[in-house]
């Protein structure tokens, strides 16, 4: 089983509609967790932290289920400028980032 | 501006010819990494360092080498590189306690 899974997609939504990702992981003893955000071929970056108690920034939600081992992201009213592939980050102890696959969006007309 | 530079972006080699590929920090990071991106396989960590002259492997060093002997860069080095390190390389930095992980644009290795 991987540490880090994530649905693949990808996930063609039109613009404006909700579209939420999930992600699992195996590691009950992982202490912190992220969402980065990849555009094609170019570095990831952070999109935001995810804290136990959940936390929102403008359109985008995280929440963590530490009982479930789960974390998901809520994207509302989705723009064209949102389609990028969105990575599950877990961070098992110090520097030691597991990364998933990624989940990809494409947001449409 | 803080940022990761990485050099070269892009690289074709051949089987066993010696490479180094630069990674350079200037936001004062303590911890570095690098790691390689596959389709499929997303982002794996190689080796990853929490300061000068510490280094730790992660989750596929083989056949990797690096050093920390600045604060600021942190080269990885392909000793005889092969086809399957053929791959998208991302160095990265992160200072202590922060949650952010900055990454640089990536080289693109090509070994035939």
């Amino acid at each position: 089983r991987k540490e880090v899974e994530q649905d693949p997609g990808p996930f063609n939504v039109p613009e404006g509609a909700t579209v939420a990702f999930n992600c699992t992981y195996s590691n009950s003893a992982s202490q912190s967790f992220f969402w980065y955000r990849q555009d094609c071929r170019k570095e990831p970056k952070l999109l935001m932290s995810v804290y136990s108690s959940g936390n929102e920034d403008g359109r985008f939600t995280a929440q963590l289920n530490r009982a479930s081992q789960y974390i998901s992201l809520l994207i509302r009213d989705s723009k064209l400028s949102d389609s990028a592939t969105y990575l599950c980050v877990v961070d098992r102890a110090g520097n030691k980032l597991t990364f998933g696959t990624g989940t990809q969006l494409k947001v449409e007309l | 501006e803080a940022q990761v530079t990485q050099n070269p972006r892009y690289l074709i080699t051949v089987t066993g010819k010696k490479l180094t590929v630069t990674c350079s920090q200037n936001m004062n990071h303590e911890y570095m990494s690098w790691y390689r991106q596959d389709p499929g396989l997303g982002l794996r960590q190689i080796y990853y360092s929490m300061n000068v002259e510490v280094t730790d492997k992660g989750d596929v060093p083989e056949g990797y080498k690096v050093s920390r002997k600045e604060k600021r860069n942190f080269p990885l080095i392909l000793e005889s590189p092969s086809p399957n390190q053929t791959s998208l390389y991302f160095c990265a930095s992160r200072g202590t306690g922060r949650s952010e992980q900055y990454f640089g644009p990536g080289t693109r290795l090509t070994v035939t």
